[in-house]
């Protein structure tokens, strides 16, 4: 079946610095979501990427789809205290349901 | 509110017990998912539904979990028998089409002692 894997599974950032999470599926996507989940929250719905090679940005969030659209990338830029929190991407292949990875939980220091 | 409600949002309940979940969705919305997620890992996938029918029940849901969406609105999710390897957090999602934004409940946290 579909597998989506996310690393690193944890990073510790201080405040300012950069962050980076990958995103890799075992097969080709139709579309990947990138969710946010707050301690203690649920999952809230970040971005949707469909194209090839495409490249979204919001604020400071600069998301990825590779050109095989077998892999992602989430980044934050000069990250803030807000950002704390876990990132899941979730893959689809044609129709079929959402398949999530297990998530990246970023700490941020102040 | 209009997101997606859930009830209860926690529930204790002895193993061997029988118990139900409700999720309410986006009242527009005609897909309904149900996952389950429990510490560390990513939301795992139950069953959806698309308006009343239930389209994909995932292989690794046992005999004993169940769920309906009679009207194609509300959803429950009933656990029969229940294993303390049950205890997770209960999500419903709902979004608007196949491939859209879904939007998460707040979840039922069950605890089976």
């Amino acid at each position: 079946g579909q597998q989506v894997m996310q690393i690193p599974q944890y990073q510790h950032v201080q405040e300012g610095e950069d962050f980076t999470t990958y995103c890799n599926s075992s097969t080709t996507l139709s579309n990947i979501q990138w969710y946010k989940q707050r301690p203690g929250g649920h999952p809230v719905f970040l971005i949707q990427l469909v194209k090839s090679g495409e490249v979204k940005k919001q604020k400071r969030l600069t998301f990825q789809f590779g050109e095989a659209k077998k892999n992602s990338s989430l980044h934050i830029t000069a990250t803030q205290t807000t950002d704390v929190g876990t990132y899941f991407c979730a893959g689809r292949t044609g129709y079929s349901t959402l398949t999530f990875g297990k998530g990246t939980m970023l700490l941020v220091s102040p | 509110d209009t997101g997606v409600s859930q009830d209860p949002r926690h529930k204790i309940t002895k193993r061997g017990q029988n118990v139900t979940f409700r999720c309410d969705p986006i009242s527009e919305h005609n897909r309904l998912y149900w996952y389950r997620q429990t510490l560390g890992q990513g939301p795992e996938f139950l069953t959806y539904f698309q308006n009343e029918a239930q389209l994909e029940k995932s292989r690794l849901l046992s005999d004993r979990f169940s769920a309906e969406r009679p009207k194609g609105s509300f959803s429950t999710l009933e656990i029969q028998r229940t294993e303390q390897g049950d205890s997770a957090m209960y999500l419903c999602a709902s979004s608007l089409a196949p491939g859209a934004e879904a939007f998460f409940g707040q979840g039922t946290r069950l605890t089976v002692v």
